[in-house]
């Protein structure tokens, strides 16, 4: 089975902080995706990873950025935090470029004050 | 631009009562259409990928079914346990790679 981990499953922060989120996936997979999910609006993709070292922008990029040094690990960076970030963080990662179905963590919730 | 449509937005049904959840779409080169399961507070489950019009996958009470326009998640004499919100998602070829598009789901709730 799949198995993807997000370091938090809650988290609080002041405005202005910055922050990480943290994505570790145990299969090998080559792509890994960050999303943030918020009702009424869906899951939107923020940016993914073909690769170690790799990265892409997805459909909201801005606010974000990412770090992949290790295969297993995608992290998400907020730089400054700002209310507007407020949201459920959802990490996935997917075999390789060739398949298309991508397996989920289990969430961060995140909240900024 | 792409789009993903789920309809309804929530559904009721009572324990055996059979019903189908619409995912429809509008896309310029499907590469795959994916229907997810979603409980409250977790990361969406994967549940199928349909590839071609006329392609059925079936797990247990559920079945999905895909046209070229449109993909159905039948769900057969539902339990409590299949209550979730249920995702569908479209694989698009974006120049050098490709991304899901999902749309915003159905709420389904299973009443004894």
């Amino acid at each position: 089975d799949v198995k993807v981990t997000q370091s938090s499953r809650y988290l609080v922060k002041r405005t202005g902080e910055k922050v990480f989120l943290e994505c570790v996936q145990d299969m090998d997979h080559e792509n890994m995706f960050w999303y943030r999910q918020d009702p009424g609006l869906g899951l939107r993709l923020i940016y993914f990873s073909y690769d170690v070292k790799m990265k892409e922008k997805g459909d909201i990029p801005e606010g974000y950025s990412v770090s992949r040094e290790k295969k297993e690990r995608f992290s998400l960076i907020l730089e400054s935090a700002s209310t507007n970030q407020t949201s459920m963080y959802l990490c996935a990662s997917r075999r390789t470029s060739s398949h298309g179905e991508q397996y989920f963590g289990p969430g961060t919730r995140l909240t900024v004050t | 631009e792409d789009q993903v449509t789920q309809s309804p937005e929530a559904l009721r049904l009572q324990e055996g009562e059979s019903s189908s959840l619409n995912c429809s779409y509008t896309v310029s080169g499907l590469r795959g259409l994916f229907w997810y399961r979603q409980d409250p507070g977790k990361g969406p489950e994967f549940l199928f990928t349909l590839y071609s019009a006329g392609e059925e996958k079936e797990k247990e009470r559920l079945k999905a079914t895909l046209t070229k326009k449109e993909s159905f998640l039948h769900i057969t004499a539902p339990k409590p346990e299949d209550s979730a919100t249920y995702l569908c998602a479209v694989r698009v070829l974006t120049g050098g790679g490709n991304k899901l598009t999902f749309g915003t789901g159905t709420q389904l709730k299973v009443e004894l």
